[in-house]
Formats: C-alpha cells, sequence, structure tokens
C-alpha cells in the first residue's frame, strides 16, 4: 500500500526566502505526482502535476522534482510572499487503478 | 479554473436521514472521485467512477454509495447519515487516470 509523507508539518517563514517542502512516497512504481495548494475553507488547486518519466515542472517561482528512485519529490518555492501562505499537498497515483494517495499536507505561512 | 460545481454548498441535516450531494462537471472528464476531508486524518477518498455506470470503493466507503449515469454528474449518498460522517466532502475530476486531478469547492456537511 502506497503511503505519503510530507514534512516539515508546518513551516513560517519571513518573506522573500526561498522555500523546499518534501514529500517522500513508499512504492516508487508510480504513473504521477501532482502538487496543489490549499487556502482555508477552501477546495485544491493544481499546481504541478509531474509524470513519472520527467524529472520535474516549472510554473513561474514554483518548480517540483522527482526521483522515483528514492521515493521523494520536493516543491522549491522562489522568493516566497505572503500570498503563498498555505497548505501544500502532494498526491501519488499509483497502481492498476490510479487512485491517489494524498499526503497530510505542509502548512505554510510566509509572514511580511 | 475546470468546471466542477458541487451542490449543496454547505448542509446541516439530522442524524438517521438521507443526504445526496452532487457534483457535476462540465469538461467530459472520464473519471470522477469522491473524498472527505477532516482534521488529523488529511484526504480520504470515499468512491470514485472510472466511467458512466463505472464505480468503485475507496479507503472509507462504508455508510456511502455513488451513482453515474451520466458523463457530468456523479451523486454521493448517505443512506443514513451519522454524526461521524460530518465533514468537508470534495468531488474530483480527472480526464483520463494519468492525467492531473482537479477539486471543487467542497461540501461543508453537518449532521446533528
Amino acid at each position: 500500500k502506497q503511503e505519503v509523507t510530507q514534512i516539515p508539518a508546518a513551516l513560517s517563514v519571513p518573506e522573500g526566502e526561498n522555500l523546499v517542502l518534501n514529500c517522500s512516497f513508499t512504492d516508487s512504481a508510480i504513473y504521477n505526482l501532482q502538487w496543489f495548494r490549499q487556502d482555508p475553507g477552501k477546495g485544491l488547486t493544481s499546481l504541478l502535476l509531474i509524470q513519472s518519466s520527467q524529472r520535474e515542472q516549472t510554473s513561474g517561482r514554483l518548480n517540483a522534482s522527482l526521483d522515483k528512485s528514492s521515493g521523494r519529490s520536493t516543491l522549491y518555492i522562489a522568493a516566497s510572499q505572503p500570498g503563498d501562505s498555505a497548505t501544500y499537498l502532494c498526491a501519488v497515483k499509483s497502481g492498476g487503478s490510479y487512485i491517489p494517495t494524498f499526503g497530510r499536507g505542509t502548512s505554510l505561512i510566509v509572514h511580511p | 479554473d475546470a468546471g466542477i460545481t458541487q451542490s449543496p454548498r454547505h448542509k446541516v441535516t439530522e442524524t438517521g436521514t438521507p443526504v445526496t450531494l452532487r457534483c457535476h462537471q462540465t469538461e467530459n472528464h472520464r473519471y470522477m472521485y469522491w473524498y472527505r476531508q477532516d482534521p488529523g486524518h488529511g484526504l480520504r477518498l470515499i468512491h470514485y467512477s472510472y466511467g458512466v455506470k463505472d464505480t468503485d470503493k475507496g479507503e472509507v466507503s462504508d455508510g456511502y454509495s455513488v451513482s453515474r449515469s451520466k458523463t457530468e454528474d456523479f451523486l454521493l449518498t448517505l443512506e443514513s447519515a451519522t454524526s461521524s460522517q460530518t465533514s468537508v466532502y470534495f468531488c474530483a475530476i480527472s480526464r483520463q487516470g494519468d492525467q492531473p486531478q482537479h477539486f471543487g469547492d467542497g461540501t461543508r456537511l453537518s449532521i446533528l
């Protein structure tokens, strides 16, 4: 059974810092890994999807990398801003039924 | 944003009553998912569908049933609601199994 862990569970940083959020998974036979953002009381917003054949994806100040052999993905946020404050979740699709497994998320606060 | 509408957005009901939540999509995506999100548990899959009339159970399916008679609609039914089913319910869609998921805004359900 796939297990997904996100460390740290919470993070508070000053504005302008470059951040790395971690996502680890136990079964390397994955189809893809997706990063989401969730604001309080809202739904999940898709940020980046990395297919199993890819090593990284970039969107603006966000860069996600994937290392299947070590069961790890990182989400890099450059020059953090208060508007980046949210919970970030990763989800891994694996197995024959395309069922995603979610991590518990990292709660990020960027203070001015 | 993906065209996903969840209804109702908020509902308060009593123990023992039946409840139906609706997820409607305008994207013609094949896969649809129902999740619940609770503090301390994260996102957990209830049921999912991989086509019209094709559904399967997720991690926490007990007490829930689903139906998908049209591509665009996925219904989640609580046959006899219990207080433990108080939660925020999210619908998600995916064009194909290995494609990104997109989420609705959620339904906040309170069972008294």
